[in-house]
């Protein structure tokens, strides 16, 4: 069965910083990964996805994402967050092939403070 | 407008009884699929369907049990059996062939 990691379960960051999230997941076979984001009193967005192509994925309001296959990581970056980044963030993973079952990390709450 | 709907935003459900949760998508996708949002636990899959009149378990279908005879409609239903309720419950919908979930606002069950 896939699992998926997040190592990080609250992280506070001023505003300006550079932010890094980690993404573990274990699967050998072919994956589709996602970053969801969760904000304050708002349902589950999706921030980005990878399926095949280039590693480096781009997503919106400024976040980007890098597929390292050789150590099963998506992790989530943005140069320099907001105050208005404020929320939870949900990598997700399927295997290709399984119906679209996602396996979700437990989170990671993001605190922005100005 | 096109999305996900679920109601009510907020339910109360006394001991032994049982409670349902509506889903509406109008994107006309064809796979529905019900998860439970605890803190500091993710998203667990409850149940899932990838066509009408067809569903299978999740990892933690214990307790619930859906329906599916229409498209754009998939209702959960919380059973006595179910021990824990209390969570927040999330509803998403995906066309099979880009395989991204989209997801409603959610329920929020709490048990009096």
């Amino acid at each position: 069965a896939q699992s998926v990691s997040q190592h990080n379960h609250h992280v506070i960051l001023s505003e300006a910083a550079s932010l890094e999230l980690g993404c573990n997941y274990s699967y050998g076979g072919t994956v589709n990964l996602f970053w969801y984001v969760q904000y304050p009193g708002q349902h589950l967005q999706l921030l980005l996805k990878y399926f095949s192509g280039d590693p480096l994925v781009k997503g919106i309001k400024g976040f980007e994402a890098e597929f390292i296959k050789s150590k099963f990581s998506f992790n989530l970056r943005k140069p320099s967050v907001q105050w208005s980044d404020t929320a939870e963030y949900f990598c997700a993973v399927t295997s290709t092939g399984t119906a679209s079952k996602l396996t979700f990390g437990t989170g990671t709450r993001l605190q922005v403070t100005l | 407008d096109g999305g996900i709907t679920q109601s009510p935003k907020y339910l109360f459900r006394k001991e032994g009884q049982n409670v349902t949760l509506s889903c509406e998508q109008n994107l006309n996708h064809d796979a529905m699929y019900w998860y439970r949002q605890d803190p500091g636990q993710g998203l667990r899959l409850i149940y899932y369907s990838q066509i009408v009149n067809d569903f299978q378990k999740g990892d933690i279908a214990e307790g619930y049990s859906v329906s599916r005879e229409k498209k754009e409609s998939f209702p959960l239903t919380v059973t006595s059996a179910q021990k824990n309720p209390t969570a927040f419950y999330l509803c998403a919908s995906s066309s099979g062939r880009t395989e991204t979930q989209y997801f409603g606002p959610g329920t929020r069950l709490l048990v009096l």
